[in-house]
């Protein structure tokens, strides 16, 4: 068990919907990743919170969104949905130690695994 | 983007040791090497990570060659629960996301 949590395991909705994901971090994470994993792209970075503020953005589309709380739990918005959203949806978190040269290691929840019929 | 280049699969025998190994000649001088696995669909689980030296921990080795462009990762004592895909990351300090390549996918054979 990593200490992440993630709601819910299992979503599967309709093309044109809008869903939220639930991601809540180890105690004192401050630093929340967002990953996407399909079948043809692989794990992909999204977006990354430290401590409520957007710190960096990957291939996160226009249509997701996301946000962390002053609680640090995060939620990953994700709007007209298409069947293509189809994925593993992971939340990963870390203290995130700034001052140069610190490593990172990230904990991962078990993910939810959503489903654009 | 940071890339690491794996071999897409390989088998090893339970009980004998996993070498796996891992090219990341762009490595910059500030980032570390790091080994995560992903077990079926579950979420990616941290193994160990390096900047210069040779690193043990309880699951694992990292063996980082000299001029840090290729690393080893070695599981002493494959187990059947050891297959898994394996990643290998390099990643330094203000770029703290994790850029997941194919990975290899070890399997562990009674």
């Amino acid at each position: 068990d990593s200490g992440v949590t993630q709601t819910p395991k299992h979503l599967i909705t309709a093309t044109g919907q809008r869903v939220t994901l639930r991601c809540s971090p180890r105690s004192g994470d401050l630093s929340v990743y967002w990953y996407q994993q399909s079948l043809d792209q692989g794990l992909q970075f999204l977006i990354q919170y430290y401590n409520g503020e957007e710190r960096a953005k990957g291939n996160i589309l226009e249509r997701f969104s996301a946000q962390q709380f002053p609680d640090l739990h995060s939620e990953l918005n994700l709007s007209s949905l298409e069947l293509g959203d189809s994925a593993l949806y992971f939340c990963a978190s870390s203290v995130e130690i700034d001052g140069g040269g610190a490593y990172n290691e990230q904990f991962f929840g078990p993910g939810t695994r959503l489903t654009v019929l | 983007d940071a890339k690491t280049t794996q071999p897409p699969s390989m088998d090893c025998a339970e009980g004998r040791a996993a070498n796996l190994p891992c090219n990341h000649s762009t490595i910059s001088g500030n980032e570390y090497v790091y080994w995560y696995r992903q077990i079926h669909s579950q979420g990616p689980q941290y193994i160990i990570h390096g900047l210069k030296n040779n690193e043990t921990n309880e699951m694992a080795s990292l063996i980082i060659t000299e001029d840090r462009k290729s690393s080893t990762l070695i599981l002493p004592h494959a187990t059947l629960r050891d297959t898994a895909v394996y990643y290998c990351i390099h990643s330094g300090a203000g770029s703290y996301q994790l850029t997941f390549g194919k990975g290899t996918k070890l399997s562990v054979i009674p």
